[in-house]
């Protein structure tokens, strides 16, 4: 089955400063979606994000497909983004999506 | 909308007994997948369901099963528990398949 690899596994940040998590996969994938999940265990959905760039406010992403990568980019970092950011993949043959193991982020004030 | 509500959100049994989960979701929305979220196996998918069918399954033994009944809400039962079914049992739902999923708050659940 598809291979899902995210790092780093850990981030410490200072309140303001940027960063990039990468998420690599190993097969072809039908979606890919960006996850933030808050220290009360709640998913949130960031990114729908099979190909191409999106934005929202201070986060964005990216999906190279053909090279099996995407990135999240979170810039002006907030104590509030602290948490897990996953990562999640269908496989072509559709519904069974694969988890990396994450990205435990922390923001210090 | 209401989003994705899952019942009960906590849940402490004993080994050997049997759990059912429920989840709602977002009205309109068919497909409804099930994960388990453990500190040692991360987040690992059960099973999805879409017009009471279930179209894929992950490895899981069969204790674990799951249905969806018409109106696309879904009920996942653990029987004869173990210590390691100990997790946070989260649900998804989503419009036709996993193009953007949309998660309750879990069930936790604690086997003794």
């Amino acid at each position: 089955g598809i291979q899902v690899e995210q790092s780093p596994p850990d981030l410490i940040l200072q309140e303001g400063a940027n960063s990039t998590l990468r998420c690599n996969f190993s097969d072809s994938v039908n979606n890919l979606q960006w996850f933030h999940q808050n220290p009360w265990g709640q998913l949130i959905n960031l990114f729908y994000i099979p190909s191409g760039t999106k934005q929202n406010g201070r986060l964005s992403a990216t999906t190279v497909a053909t090279e099996r990568y995407s990135l999240l980019y979170i810039s002006s970092s907030q104590t509030t983004d602290s948490g897990v950011y996953f990562c999640a993949v269908s496989d072509t043959g559709g519904f069974k999506t694969i988890f990396g193991a994450g990205t435990r982020l922390f923001v210090k004030a | 909308k209401a989003g994705v509500t899952q019942t009960p959100r906590y849940l402490i049994k004993t080994r050997g007994q049997q759990v059912t989960l429920s989840c709602s979701p977002i009205s309109g929305h068919r497909s409804v997948s099930w994960y388990q979220q453990t500190p040692g196996q991360g987040l690992q998918f059960l099973f999805e369901y879409f017009s009471e069918t279930q179209r894929n399954k992950g490895n899981f033994p069969g204790r674990f099963s799951g249905r969806q009944f018409s109106n696309s809400r879904s009920e996942m039962n653990v029987s004869t528990l173990e210590l390691g079914d100990s997790a946070l049992y989260l649900c998804a739902s989503s419009l036709f398949d996993a193009e953007t999923q949309y998660f309750g708050p879990g069930t936790r659940l604690l086997v003794l």
